[in-house]
């Protein structure tokens, strides 16, 4: 089993849709959690990260923890072409010494069309 | 600020050769990472450093890989020697304290 599982898409929404998002993780101790996307050629950069239970809102963009299920989550609402892009889910595991060591999904592949 | 500089941005050499790649963190970032990317294995660390350390480099793939960190704002990812399976873009981050990664642009790397 993976550490951090996505499932690759590529998911399609049409434009103004909720594209949503998700993660499973393996390890329960996980303590952070993060979303970064990454468009074709480009390096990831951070849109969100949670580190408690519940949802967590920043514009268009939500993401959802559940511990107990060991799933988090990313809700892209409105979607927009420029949304498309590849999507990272990224875990903190609990045996990382503090120093934010990351373990990475493989990504989820969106693709918005007008 | 400037974020993360790599070089070189591309690197198209030959099997055998050695390849040196080069990270530049954000200025008062205390922690570096490197990362490999592919398409078969995602995005995986290789090793990372706290304080020009190196804390752990379980990722680093075999003893082809070596990495330094000699000063606070200069780190080396070399391979010698290099393979075609070790073609790939390769990502430095940096970060302060608890705070959350910045990647730089990434090296993408073609062994012939």
């Amino acid at each position: 089993q993976k550490e951090v599982e996505q499932n690759s898409g590529p998911l399609s929404v049409p434009e103004g849709a909720i594209a949503s998002l998700n993660c499973t993780y393996s390890d329960r101790g996980s303590q952070s959690f993060f979303w970064y996307r990454q468009y074709s050629g480009k390096s990831p950069e951070l849109i969100m990260f949670i580190y408690s239970n519940g949802d967590k809102e920043d514009g268009r963009f939500t993401a959802q923890l559940n511990k107990a299920s060991q799933y988090v989550s990313l809700l892209i609402r409105d979607s927009q072409p420029s949304d498309s892009a590849t999507y990272l889910c990224a875990v903190n595991p609990m045996f990382s010494g503090g120093y934010n060591k990351l373990i990475f999904g493989a990504g989820t592949r969106l693709a918005v069309h007008p | 600020d400037a974020g993360v500089i790599q070089s070189p941005r591309h690197e198209v050499t030959e099997m055998g050769q050695e390849v040196t790649l080069r990270c530049k963190p954000i200025s008062g970032h205390n922690s570096l990472f490197w990362y490999r990317q592919t398409m078969m294995r995602g995005l995986e660390l290789l090793i990372y450093f706290n304080n020009n350390v190196p804390i752990d480099d379980s990722g680093m793939p075999e003893d082809r890989f070596s990495a330094k960190m000699p000063n606070a704002s200069f780190s080396t990812l070399k391979i010698q020697p290099s393979e075609p399976r070790d073609s790939a873009v390769y990502f430095c981050a940096s970060k302060k304290g608890r705070e959350t990664q910045y990647f730089g642009p990434g090296t993408r790397l073609l062994v012939l």
